[in-house]
C-alpha cells in the first residue's frame, strides 16, 4: 500500500512570493497533518485536517494555511515567503486524529523549501 | 509550559553496542508519547507509541519505557547497527487539546 505522498519534493521560492505544498495521504486515512522542521526549532507542529475541516493548529501566523479535499488530499499554502520560512515540511496521515491515543503516525519524506 | 527535553543531544556508541536516550516531559494532562526515528533527509518513522497506563513498550531492538509519576520515557537500542544513526524525537501529546510536543531530537552516531 503507498504511503504518504508530497510534492514537490524540492523547490525555490523567492522572498514575498506564495507557495502551495501538496500531500496524499495513505489510503483510507482521514486525517492530514503538516509540520514544519528546521535546524534551529527543530520539528512544529502547523495544523491537522480531518474530514476536510482544521482541527487543531499549530502557534503559526496566519501567513500558513491549508485545506483538506473529500478526498483527504490535502494543501498547505504559505504566502508573503519569509527567508525564515525555509525548512523542511511534513505531511502526516493517520486513520484517525493524530493526536489520539493509539494512532500510528505516518510521515511523508517532505518537501525541501529554499526562499532566497 | 509544556516541554519536552531529550538528551544527550548527540551520542557517538560503536556497533553492538547498547545505548540509552532519555526523555524528560513536563506536558500536562498527558495523553501518549511517542518515538520516532527520523534518518537525516527522511521524513519520521514510528517506533512506539505509550499511553498512560504503558510502562514498557519494545519494538524489535528498541525498548521503550514510561514512567508517568516522574514523567520521564527512556529509549533503549540493544546491539546497535550502523543502521540506527539518525536522529531519534520524542513526541508527547497533552489531553485537553491534542497539543503536540515535539523534543529536539538525540542524534545518534553509530561507527564501526
Amino acid at each position: 500500500k503507498a504511503g504518504v505522498t508530497q510534492t514537490p519534493r524540492y523547490l525555490i521560492k523567492t522572498r514575498g512570493q506564495q507557495v502551495t505544498l501538496s500531500c496524499s495521504p495513505i489510503s483510507g486515512h482521514r486525517s492530514v497533518s503538516w509540520y514544519q522542521q528546521t535546524p534551529g526549532q527543530g520539528l512544529q507542529f502547523l495544523f491537522e485536517y480531518f474530514s476536510e475541516t482544521q482541527r487543531n493548529k499549530g502557534n503559526f501566523p496566519g501567513r500558513f494555511s491549508g485545506r483538506q479535499f473529500s478526498n483527504s488530499r490535502s494543501e498547505m499554502n504559505v504566502s508573503t515567503l519569509e527567508l525564515g520560512d525555509s525548512a523542511l515540511y511534513l505531511c502526516a496521515s493517520s486513520p484517525e486524529l493524530h493526536s489520539r491515543s493509539g494512532n500510528t503516525i505516518y510521515f511523508g519524506e517532505g518537501s525541501w523549501l529554499t526562499v532566497v | 509550559k509544556n516541554q519536552v527535553e531529550q538528551s544527550p543531544q548527540s551520542l557517538i556508541i560503536l556497533e553492538g553496542k547498547n545505548c540509552t536516550l532519555q526523555c524528560n516531559y513536563t506536558v500536562s494532562p498527558f495523553s501518549n508519547l511517542r518515538w520516532y526515528k527520523q534518518d537525516t533527509g527522511r521524513g519520521p518513522v514510528s517506533l512506539t507509541i505509550m499511553t498512560f497506563s504503558e510502562n514498557t513498550k519494545s519494538n524489535g531492538r528498541y525498548t521503550a519505557t514510561l514512567d508517568a509519576d516522574t514523567k520521564q520515557s527512556s529509549l533503549h537500542i540493544t546491539a546497535s547497527q550502523l543502521s540506527d544513526s539518525a536522529s531519534y524525537i520524542c513526541v508527547v501529546s497533552q489531553r485537553r487539546n491534542n497539543d503536540m510536543r515535539f523534543g529536539a531530537g538525540t542524534r545518534l552516531t553509530v561507527k564501526p
